[in-house]
C-alpha cells in the first residue's frame, strides 16, 4: 500500500524557520510528482507548492502566498520530499499535507498531515 | 486564480438517499490537451482528504460506483447515489487545468 508521512510540524514564531518532511513508500517515488497542501484550523484546502520529476528536471512551483519564502525539494535515494519553510508568519498556521501524483494525475496519494503553527 | 465555487455549502441526508454536489469554475477547465483536470476529494471528519473521482468521471481506486461525477467547462456535478453513513465528510471540488490548482470552499454533507 501506498503510504506517506509527514514528520517535523511543531510550534514556531513568527519569523522563524522550519522544515518539514514527507516519506514515501509504495510507489515508484522517483515517478511520482508531489505537492503540498494545507489547510488553516477551521478552513479549506490550499495548494502550497509542487515539486516534478528528474526528467522534467525537478522542476517546482509555489503559491503566490509563499513563494520566495518556502522551498520544495526531494531526495529520490531516500523516497523523501521537504519543505523549507523561511520567514513564518502566524497565516502560515496550518495542518501540512503531502501528497503524490500518479498516472491519474495530482492528489491521488495523500498522508495524514503535520501540523504547524506559527505563534509568539 | 480560477475559482471554484460550491454549493450548497451544507446538506443533511438519511441514508438510503441520494445527493448532488455542484462545482461550478470562473474559467473552463479544458486543458489544451482536450481533457478536463477537474476532481472531487472528500476529507473524512478528522481524517486528510482523499480523491474520489479525477478527471471529471473517473473513479479512484477502490471508491464506491455510488459516487459519479459528470459535468464539462465550468458546470460540474458530484452525485452520491443511496448515501451511507461513511460518506459524511467535507466534498471539495479541484481544478488542476490552470495554475495554480485551486479548490472548492467544501460541500459538509451530514448523515440526518
Amino acid at each position: 500500500a501506498v503510504q506517506l508521512v509527514e514528520s517535523g510540524g511543531g510550534l514556531v514564531q513568527p519569523k522563524e524557520s522550519l522544515k518539514i518532511s514527507c516519506t514515501v513508500s509504495g510507489l515508484t517515488f522517483s515517478n511520482a510528482a508531489i505537492y503540498w497542501v494545507r489547510q488553516a484550523p477551521g478552513k479549506g484546502l490550499e495548494w502550497v507548492a509542487r515539486i516534478r520529476t528528474k526528467p522534467n528536471n525537478y522542476a517546482t512551483y509555489y503559491a503566490d502566498s509563499v513563494k520566495s519564502r518556502f522551498t520544495i525539494s526531494r531526495d529520490d535515494s531516500k523516497s523523501m520530499v521537504y519543505l523549507q519553510m523561511d520567514n513564518l508568519k502566524t497565516e502560515d498556521t496550518a495542518m501540512y499535507y503531502c501528497t503524490a501524483g500518479s498516472t491519474t494525475g495530482w492528489f491521488t496519494y495523500w498522508g495524514q498531515g503535520t501540523l504547524v503553527t506559527v505563534s509568539s | 486564480d480560477v475559482v471554484m465555487t460550491q454549493t450548497p455549502p451544507s446538506l443533511s441526508v438519511a441514508i438510503g438517499q441520494s445527493v448532488s454536489i455542484s462545482c461550478k469554475s470562473s474559467q473552463s477547465l479544458v486543458y489544451s490537451d482536450g481533457k478536463t483536470y477537474l476532481h472531487w476529494l472528500l476529507q473524512s471528519p478528522g481524517r486528510s482528504p482523499k480523491r474520489l473521482i479525477y478527471q471529471v468521471s473517473n473513479l479512484g481506486s477502490g471508491v464506491p460506483d455510488r459516487f459519479s461525477g459528470t459535468g464539462s467547462q465550468k458546470d460540474f456535478t458530484l452525485k452520491i447515489n443511496r448515501v451511507e453513513a461513511e460518506d459524511l465528510g467535507v466534498y471539495y471540488c479541484a481544478q488542476t487545468t490552470h495554475f495554480p490548482p485551486t479548490f472548492g470552499s467544501g460541500t459538509k454533507l451530514e448523515i440526518k
